[in-house]
């Protein structure tokens, strides 16, 4: 079946911790975007590629990076300089063309130790 | 001001009833429009596009007004299993733009 994975579902940082969260798809799309979901708050743009090998930031990216070697995985790393990483980030999928639908994985928790 | 403003609700309707909510967004260049829906700590799912003429899909009408700048979701004899909260979305250049959500609860 195809999809989206994140992975782990709960992360745990301690102060001045990177860590690095999985996403992978199977869905052969060419653009991959990363969220951040707070309660009472909509989903914040962190990141998106539209391309391998390009990535652009979002509304909120300080703190964040980023890569795209492949076409399947966009992984996220949430630096020591992200203030306040305790949050449910998600990962999405879209087609080429544009973000019309777009197709989430099943999110990874941060929790900060 | 935010992109997407969504009513949080809750809405809190009895099975078989008709439950409407509207969202209101900012850019008038703004593209495309969504309802997702995103059940309690789980990713959102696309339920369903808007389109300008309005649209239905079973139970849900979904409306937009242009003019005006907003969405509005109508959710008839509701179900038990439609209880989630539901996300009006906004496709600018090149991104989407979410609202926080409006939550329903469907009691028995």
């Amino acid at each position: 079946d195809g999809g989206i994975t994140q992975s782990p579902k709960y992360l745990f940082r301690k102060e001045g911790q990177n860590v690095t969260l999985s996403c992978e798809q199977n869905l052969n799309h060419d653009a991959m975007y990363w969220y951040r979901q707070d309660p009472g708050q909509g989903l914040r743009l962190i990141y998106y590629s539209q391309i391998v090998n390009d990535f652009q930031k979002g509304d909120i990216a300080e703190g964040y990076s980023v890569s795209r070697e492949k076409k399947e995985s966009f992984p996220l790393t949430v630096t020591s300089a992200q203030k306040n990483p305790t949050a449910f980030y998600l990962c999405a999928s879209s087609i080429p063309g544009g973000p019309e639908t777009q197709y989430f994985g099943p999110g990874t928790r941060l929790l900060v130790l | 001001r935010k992109e997407v403003e969504q009513d949080p609700g809750p809405f809190n309707v009895p099975e078989g009833a008709t439950v409407a909510f509207n969202c209101t967004y900012s850019n008038s260049a703004s593209q495309s429009f969504f309802w997702y829906r995103q059940d309690c700590r789980k990713e959102p799912k696309l339920l369903m596009s808007v389109y300008s003429s309005g649209n239905e899909d079973g139970r849900f009408t979904a409306q937009l007004n242009r003019a005006s700048q907003y969405i509005s979701l109508l959710i008839r004899d509701s179900k038990l299993s439609d209880s989630a909260t539901y996300l009006c979305v906004v496709r600018g250049d090149y991104k989407l733009s979410f609202g926080a959500g409006t939550t329903v609860t469907v009691r028995a």
